[in-house]
């Protein structure tokens, strides 16, 4: 079964308008982390936002937020005030504390930021 | 200054050889990662090492090996190449891990490994 599911292969969005990019995850583990990474077309990864699954805040980093749904399973990135540099590969990813350290990814979202 | 750094950038090589890439962290991070990253896109992690703790995804053959001298270095060693190794390979490192506090991470570069 997949552990992390993004359901949006590709997505578009206006520049300077927000964009959410969709994760929901499957656990049994009670304490995981939730991660969020950016994959420009240069390559490289960079790290973006990390949600426990004990915080009782929603995550931010800058324009990033991380919209955490427990109930759901869910935890979907928003991106505020799109820019063009926001055009990557987004990949969401699930560790699980207490087995193993279980890290997994899901497939990935490509974003593209229209002018 | 380069947070995480990874060498060679690329690497080329015939099947059968035995090949390493190096990673630097140059935070004071106790943990230290390996992913894969196929042409597919698809990531999968390859191991973590934490407080000499290695921590081994089970899905890794056991070609591959990473070892670390020391703290700042996390270091893969591959064995008997195979045409399927062929990846981008990513190095990270990450804070110490507080009980539900905050983590980052950062990546190196990646290191393009193409097997002939």
């Amino acid at each position: 079964a997949q552990k992390i599911t993004q359901t949006q292969p590709g997505m578009f969005v206006q520049e300077k308008e927000a964009v959410t990019l969709d994760c929901t995850y499957d656990t049994s583990d009670p304490s995981y982390g939730l991660f969020w990474y950016k994959q420009p077309s240069s390559g490289e990864m960079i790290f973006l936002i990390y949600q426990g699954s004990y915080d009782q805040q929603n995550a931010t980093e800058g324009r990033y937020s991380l919209n955490f749904q427990k109930a759901r399973k869910s935890a979907n990135l928003v991106i505020s005030a799109s820019q063009l540099g926001d055009s990557a590969m987004y990949f969401c990813a699930m560790r699980e504390d207490n087995y193993g350290q279980n890290f997994v990814f899901g497939p990935g979202t490509r974003l593209s930021v229209l002018p | 200054d380069t947070a995480v750094s990874q060498t060679p950038k690329y690497l080329v090589t015939q099947m059968g050889n035995d090949k390493s890439i190096k990673c630097e962290q140059n935070l004071g991070h106790d943990t230290m990662y390996w992913y894969k990253q196929d042409s597919k896109k698809f990531l999968k992690i390859m191991f973590s090492y934490n407080n000499k703790e290695l921590i081994i995804n089970e899905t890794v053959p056991n070609r591959f090996s990473p070892k670390s001298p020391d703290k700042a270095h996390l270091n893969l060693h591959i064995n008997s190449l195979e045409l399927g190794d062929s990846a981008v390979y990513f190095c990270a490192s990450s804070q110490p891990r507080q009980w539900r506090g905050k983590e980052t991470q950062y990546f190196g570069p990646g290191t393009r490994l193409l097997v002939l």
